[in-house]
């Protein structure tokens, strides 16, 4: 059964500090991996999109890497801001017939001013 | 392109009625997905449908709990005879016909039941 793990589950951190917020998954056999944030009481942005085959994928500040084999991915964020305060998801998109996303409980990230 | 539409935004409704979400996905998608967001907890998949068919539900329980997604309209997530319990964010999300491609989600349905 696959199971996604975030860690750390909060983090606070003062705004300019780049940071690193970490995501493992048990089964390798995935389609890809989708790294999304979610402010309070919204819905769900998505960040990034890294497919199985792919190492990382860059957007503006965001970087997320991907070790398939050793199931972990990365979401970095360089020059943080007030305005990335929220909780960041990933979710592994199951290499079955059901096309199930699974998501990790979440890092909800404080940046301070 | 509008993205995946949820209604209502919000929906209260008193014990052992009846909650009707609503569930219209990004055009050119043909799978539509089901989760649920319980307070302070991550997202657990209900369920996957594509046009007419449901594909896995192995999220939803048992119980008053049904899908559909039909060949004209939105996808409809419905639950008879809410309880507490049910009080949640339930979100739609859409993807189109293959694996290489991300879910969209929609901004989801607030359930509270009083």
């Amino acid at each position: 059964k696959q199971e996604v793990t975030q860690i750390p589950a909060a983090l606070s951190v003062p705004e300019g500090e780049n940071l690193v917020l970490n995501c493992s998954f048990t089964d390798s056999a995935i389609y890809n991996l989708q790294w999304f944030r979610q402010d309070p009481g919204k819905g769900l942005t998505s960040l990034l999109l890294i497919q199985s085959s792919q190492r990382e994928q860059t957007s503006g500040r965001l970087n997320a890497s991907l070790d398939k084999s050793s199931g972990r991915s990365t979401l970095y964020i360089a020059a943080s801001q007030p305005g990335d305060s929220a909780t960041y998801l990933c979710a592994v998109l199951l290499m079955d017939s059901s096309y199930k996303l699974i998501f990790g409980s979440g890092t909800r990230l404080l940046v301070r001013p | 392109n509008a993205g995946v539409m949820q209604n209502p935004r919000h929906l209260v409704r008193r014990r052992g009625q009846e909650a009707r979400l609503r569930c219209s996905p990004m055009k050119g998608h043909s799978h539509v997905y089901w989760y649920r967001q319980l307070p302070e907890e991550g997202l657990k998949f209900m369920v996957y449908l594509q046009k007419e068919n449901i594909i896995d539900e192995s999220g939803m329980p048992k119980e008053r709990f049904s899908a559909e997604f039909p060949k004209e309209g939105p996808s409809i997530l419905r639950i008879q005879q809410v309880v507490r319990g049910d009080s949640a964010a339930y979100f739609c999300a859409s993807s189109p016909r293959t694996e290489n491609y991300g879910y969209t989600f929609g901004s989801g349905t607030r359930l509270t039941v009083v």
